[in-house]
């Protein structure tokens, strides 16, 4: 069974950082792409990066560019998202999702971890 | 970037009605690129249609898609308790991969 867990959210200031995990099971991870995805409270799905199965194609929405860093480590079975300079519109429950590569949708997702950015 | 426009914003039916979500992009892109997901209440999106028209593995045949070019349509042809829910269009063919707001499908 395919399972993605989060890990790694919480309350946070403005101006402030923190790390997301996503472990993954289930499937050969090394093999997929991965991204990130938030949904902000009450709000629609937002793409916010993606990393190919080697970590040689990285790509970002404009609103984390320069903010937000992603990164994998396929011997953990592991995707990392380091965010700093976190503002009050990064707060947003963040999923992880894979996908199979180019021209694939994101077929499975995690339950997500929580960001709450305030004072 | 696609800007993907779903209708209508709520939809109110009953179960055993038929359920037709409209998905319309800002510009032209391949139909294999077009996904379709549902959402519950506290819970991850899950993939319910793929390249317009291909069901995702256990997803029911009472869920259906069709479209191509900027019109994308997902119908569910007989409503189940258990499918009311937001639904999500997602464009996977350019970055930044975007989706549309979301329509809900409530009793």
């Amino acid at each position: 069974e395919v399972q993605l867990m989060e890990s790694g959210g919480g309350l946070v200031q403005p101006g402030g950082s923190l790390r997301l995990s996503c472990t993954a099971s289930g499937f050969t991870f090394g093999d997929y792409a991965m991204h990130w995805v938030r949904q902000a409270p009450g709000k629609g799905l937002e793409w916010v990066s993606g990393i190919s199965w080697g970590s040689g194609d990285i790509i970002y929405a404009d609103s984390v560019k320069g903010r937000f860093t992603i990164s994998r480590d396929n011997a953990k079975n592991s995707l990392y998202l380091q965010m700093s300079s976190l503002r009050a519109e990064d707060t947003a429950l963040y999923y992880c999702a894979s996908r199979r590569g180019s021209g694939w949708p994101f077929d499975y997702w995690g339950q997500g971890t929580l960001v709450t950015v305030s004072s | 970037e696609i800007v993907l426009t779903q209708s209508p914003g709520t939809l109110s039916l009953s179960p055993g009605e038929r359920a037709t979500l409209s998905c319309r992009a800002s510009q032209s892109f391949s139909s294999s690129s077009l996904g379709w997901y549902q959402q519950k209440p506290g819970q991850a999106p899950r993939l319910l249609i793929y390249g317009a028209s291909s069901r995702a593995t256990g997803i029911p045949d009472r869920f259906s898609g069709s479209g191509s070019g900027t019109d994308f349509t997902l119908t569910i042809s007989r409503l189940e308790p258990e499918d009311f829910a937001v639904y999500y269009c997602q464009q996977y063919e350019s970055s930044p991969w975007t989706f549309g707001q979301g329509t809900k499908v409530e009793i």
